[in-house]
């Protein structure tokens, strides 16, 4: 079974501190996808980064950045420079990357970021 | 706009009443998924289809709950009998181009009175 938490439950931060969400999961995979999606208040879900097992790499984007870590089981996503719209919910998801079952998505709980003026 | 349509985006039905959602993809995707969400939780896996044929089916997708796919393009998600609890958010994703990444629609979200 797969298991995804994300301890932070609510982050509260003030415009252009840095904050970073925390992302730790279970697999009996080897292989596998580790994903990152924003929820604004509109609901819908929107996709931020695909990382595969097998590439330990971190990555940058803009002021955001993923710290993927194997040895942990943990995939944490860092903004850096926080503004008012980053205000939302993120949830980190895992799928199997093959086999039965590929592509079934298991969300965490999220964590819901507030950034104030 | 990720390409997929969800309709309707609010239904409020009374307890016992049948609804109906459904799931327009744009363009064409070989996998179609569908997922709950309830408040304060992350999306859950409900049953998804490759093409026509629905391959998985979640525990959470009792009796009351069935799923079509009739031509490997739109969904629909039946729930019949409603009850208090299957008020929540009906979620709708479809892979990408990039495969195994999932773009996931508006959403539904049904309040049950």
């Amino acid at each position: 079974a797969q298991k995804v938490t994300q301890a932070q439950t609510e982050i509260s931060v003030v415009e252009k501190e840095d904050v970073t969400l925390d992302c730790v999961y279970e697999t009996r995979d080897t292989t596998y996808y580790l994903f990152w999606y924003k929820q604004p208040p509109s609901g819908e879900l929107v996709f931020l980064i695909r990382r595969n097992s097998f590439d330990e790499q971190n990555e940058i984007s803009g002021r955001y950045s993923w710290n993927f870590q194997k040895s942990t089981s943990s995939f944490n996503f860092t903004i850096t420079a926080s503004q008012v719209v980053d205000s939302a919910v993120y949830f980190c998801a895992l799928n199997r990357a093959g086999g039965t079952s590929y592509g079934k998505l298991t969300f965490g709980q999220g964590t819901i970021l507030t950034v104030h003026p | 706009d990720t390409g997929v349509s969800q309709d309707p985006r609010h239904k409020i039905t009374k307890r016992g009443q049948n609804v109906t959602f459904r799931c327009d993809p744009i363009s064409e995707h070989n996998r179609l998924y569908w997922y709950r969400q309830t408040l304060g939780q992350g999306p859950e896996f409900l049953t998804y289809f490759q093409n026509e044929a629905q391959l998985e089916k979640s525990r959470l997708l009792s009796d009351r709950f069935s799923a079509e796919r009739p031509k490997g393009s739109f969904s629909t998600l039946e729930i019949q009998r409603t009850e208090q609890g299957d008020s929540a958010m009906y979620l709708c994703a479809v892979d990408g181009d990039r495969k195994n990444i999932q773009y996931f629609g508006a959403g539904t979200r049904l309040s049950v009175l």
